[in-house]
C-alpha cells in the first residue's frame, strides 16, 4: 500500500517552459509536505515544503500547490533550467510522528 | 556547515556476508534516520533515531539488519547476513531539531551496497 504515488516516472520539457510534478497521497493524517532533488550519485537535497494549512508556497522560479480535498500536490519549476534535470521526490510527513514517506520520484529531463 | 557524512560511497559483498555502514550527521542534529533505496523507487525509512534513542524501526527488518547510535552523535548500520535482496542504497539523513517538528532532512551521499 503506498501512501504516496508520483504516477509519472519521467518527464521531459523544452528550456524555459514550465515544469509540473505531480504528487498524491493517501493518508489523511499527513500535514506536511516536501519535494527534495537528487543529482545521480548525490543524497536528495531539500527544495520546497508546504504546511497543510496553505495551499501555496512559492521559492524563486519553485512554487508548490497543496489540493487538500484531492490530496494532491504539485510542483511548478518556471522557467525550467538545464540544471533542473534531476529525479524529484515527493514527500509526505505527520508532524507528530516526525518521518516522512517518499514517493518512488520523477526523472525530469529540461532540453536546452 | 560540513554536510552528512558515509562511508564506505560503495561496497561489494557476497551473500551471506556481513556488512556495516557509518554515518556522521551534521553537528547538532539531534534526529538520524536510515532509509533503504532500491533502485527505481523511492527512500523507505529503516530506522529513525532522536540523539541515541530509537524513535521508529517498524521496517526494520531485525532478523538480519541492526543500528546503534551510542551517543547521539554518528551511527551504525549492520546487515548480518546480507541477502540478495538488500542489494541498494542507503542514505543517512538527519535534521535540526526533534521528532515532531517542521524541519527538512539533510541528506549524506549514501552508500551503494552490491550483494552477489
Amino acid at each position: 500500500d503506498q501512501q504516496v504515488k508520483q504516477n509519472s516516472p519521467s518527464l521531459s520539457v523544452q528550456e524555459g517552459r514550465i515544469s509540473i510534478l505531480n504528487c498524491d497521497y493517501t493518508n489523511s493524517m499527513f500535514d506536511y509536505f516536501l519535494w527534495y532533488k537528487k543529482y545521480p550519485a548525490e543524497g536528495p537535497t531539500f527544495l520546497i515544503s508546504i504546511s497543510s494549512i496553505k495551499d501555496k508556497n512559492e521559492d524563486g522560479r519553485f512554487t508548490v500547490f497543496l489540493n487538500k480535498s484531492a490530496k494532491h500536490l504539485s510542483l511548478h519549476i518556471v522557467p525550467s533550467q538545464p540544471g533542473d534535470s534531476a529525479v524529484y521526490f515527493c514527500a509526505a510527513s505527520n508532524t507528530n510522528a516526525g518521518k516522512s514517506t517518499f514517493g518512488d520520484g520523477t526523472t525530469l529531463t529540461v532540453k536546452p | 556547515e560540513a554536510g552528512v557524512a558515509q562511508s564506505p560511497r560503495y561496497k561489494i559483498i557476497e551473500k551471506r556476508q556481513s556488512v556495516a555502514f557509518w554515518c556522521n550527521p551534521i553537528s547538532g542534529h539531534a534526529t538520524l534516520y536510515w532509509y533503504q533505496q532500491i533502485l527505481g523507487q523511492g527512500p523507505k525509512l529503516l530506522i529513525q533515531f532522536q540523539n541515541n534513542g530509537v524513535v521508529d524501526d517498524s521496517q526494520l527488518p531485525k532478523d538480519r539488519f541492526s543500528a546503534e547510535r551510542l551517543k547521539g552523535v554518528d551511527s551504525t548500520l549492520k546487515i548480518q547476513p546480507a541477502k540478495l535482496e538488500d542489494s541498494a542504497v542507503y542514505l543517512c539523513a538527519s535534521t535540526r531539531g526533534a521528532s515532531g517538528t517542521y524541519n527538512e532532512q539533510f541528506f549524506g551521499p549514501g552508500t551503494r551496497l552490491t550483494v552477489l
